[in-house]
């Protein structure tokens, strides 16, 4: 079964700095990966996802993930932090034709300082 | 453009109560699902459906059932509440196919008292 490992329940950056959310994943087989953003008191949205046909996904509101099947890491990274960035992160892992084998992870916090 | 909608926003309930959280989608998705948030712990499927009629367990079914009559409406029931359920539940619908984007409802905060 796949499953999916977030590192860092809470990232601090500042603003206009790098910001990086780490996402390891096991799976037995090719996996299908997601990167989701919850603001507060909102429902998850989808930021990217990964498709064979690119290791690197550009996402929406300038985020991008490097697929890396070496290191089974998919990580979030996006050059300049701006304040509208801070809220929760969720990667997530499917092997299947359904969501209904889709693992979270727990969530990393983002923070933006002015 | 609804999407999915989750009513109540909130909810307490008292020990033993019963109550259903609604979910609707407007985007004729075969698949839904109901998901709960806790800290730390990321979401845990609790049900899910990939049709009308048809609908199955998740991660942690104990203490919810579920009903696919439509393809619009999925109702999470919580059959006799405790403190345990406390929780944020998310409703997501999405195609059955592969690689597809989950949608999701803005959640029902529940507090079990």
């Amino acid at each position: 079964a796949q499953s999916v490992t977030q590192l860092g329940s809470h990232v601090s950056v500042s603003e206009g700095a790098l910001v990086l959310l780490r996402c390891n994943y096991s799976s037995s087989v090719p996996p299908y990966l997601f990167w989701y953003v919850q603001y507060p008191n909102q429902g998850l949205q989808l930021l990217l996802k990964y498709t064979s046909a690119a290791t690197l996904v550009k996402g929406i509101n300038g985020f991008e993930a490097e697929f890396k099947k070496s290191e089974t890491s998919f990580h979030l990274t996006k050059p300049s932090a701006h304040m509208s960035d801070a809220a929760e992160y969720f990667c997530a892992v499917s092997d299947g034709y359904n969501n209904n084998d889709m693992r979270f992870g727990a969530g990393t916090r983002l923070t933006v300082k002015p | 453009n609804a999407g999915v909608t989750q009513t109540p926003k909130f909810q307490v309930l008292k020990t033993g109560q019963s109550m259903t959280l609604q979910c609707a989608q407007d985007m004729n998705h075969e698949y839904m699902s109901w998901y709960r948030q806790d800290p730390g712990m990321g979401l845990r499927l609790i049900h899910y459906s990939v049709g009308a009629g048809i609908t199955d367990q998740g991660e942690v079914p104990n203490g919810y059932n579920v009903s696919r009559s439509t393809t619009e409406d999925f109702p999470l029931r919580l059959l006799s509440a405790a403190p345990s359920q406390t929780s944020v539940y998310f409703c997501a619908s999405s195609y059955v196919r592969e690689n597809t984007e989950a949608f999701f409802g803005q959640g029902t905060r529940l507090t079990v008292v």
